[in-house]
């Protein structure tokens, strides 16, 4: 069965710090993976995802994410965060042939000055 | 134009009641979804539409019956509300294949008293 492990349910910065987020996945099949990004009581918002080709992906606002198979993660960074990345952060995976995301539990990132 | 909206954004009912609420999307999708996010933020499938025919029912209690009137649409009625069913329900849609970016829509927050 496919899973989604994010490790730290609250990551704290510093405003220009290295944003690091963890997603460890489990899957049978190979996975096609995304990260979301939800802003207080608002829907989720595609940051990027992996589906085939180049293991480094870029996303929206600055942020990236390495697939390593041999490590089976999907870990998402960005070099320097801003007070505006503060939200909650799913990382989710979509098991070959079948319509659905298999969300992580989230991560909470807190940005402060 | 928004390309994934939700009615109402807050319901709040009584237990026992029968409450409906409705997602439309503008992308010309033809796969929706719709997602229950607990207390903890923790989110997890509960249907899948493809062109209006049910392709995943996530073991989903039968007091929850998704109806897709076209492929635009897919509304989500709940009978005899439980408290457990407190939530904030997410629709979504994408096109069909697994690796297709899913768009989400802003939320129902239901609450069950």
């Amino acid at each position: 069965a496919q899973s989604v492990t994010q490790l730290g349910s609250h990551v704290s910065v510093s405003e220009g710090a290295l944003v690091l987020l963890r997603c460890n996945y489990s899957s049978s099949v190979p996975p096609y993976l995304f990260w979301y990004v939800q802003y207080p009581n608002q829907g989720l918002q595609l940051l990027l995802k992996y589906t085939t080709g180049a293991t480094l992906v870029k996303g929206i606002n600055g942020f990236e994410a390495e697939f390593k198979k041999s490590e089976t993660s999907f870990h998402l960074t960005k070099p320097s965060a801003h007070m505006s990345d503060a939200a909650e952060y799913f990382c989710a995976v979509s098991p070959g042939g079948y319509n659905k995301l298999i969300f992580g539990a989230g991560t909470r990132l807190a940005v402060h000055p | 134009d928004t390309a994934v909206s939700q009615t109402p954004k807050y319901l709040v009912t009584q237990m026992g009641n029968d409450k409906s609420i409705k997602c439309e999307q503008n992308l010309g999708h033809d796969t929706m979804y719709w997602y229950k996010q607990d207390s903890k933020k923790f989110l997890k499938i509960m249907f899948s539409y493809n062109n209006k025919e049910l392709i995943i029912n996530e073991t989903v209690p039968n007091r929850f019956s998704p109806k897709s009137p076209d492929k635009a649409h897919l509304n989500l009625h709940i009978n005899s509300l439980e408290l457990g069913d407190s939530a904030v329900y997410f629709c979504a849609s994408s096109q069909v294949g697994a690796a297709d970016t899913q768009y989400f829509g802003p939320g129902t927050r239901l609450t069950v008293l």
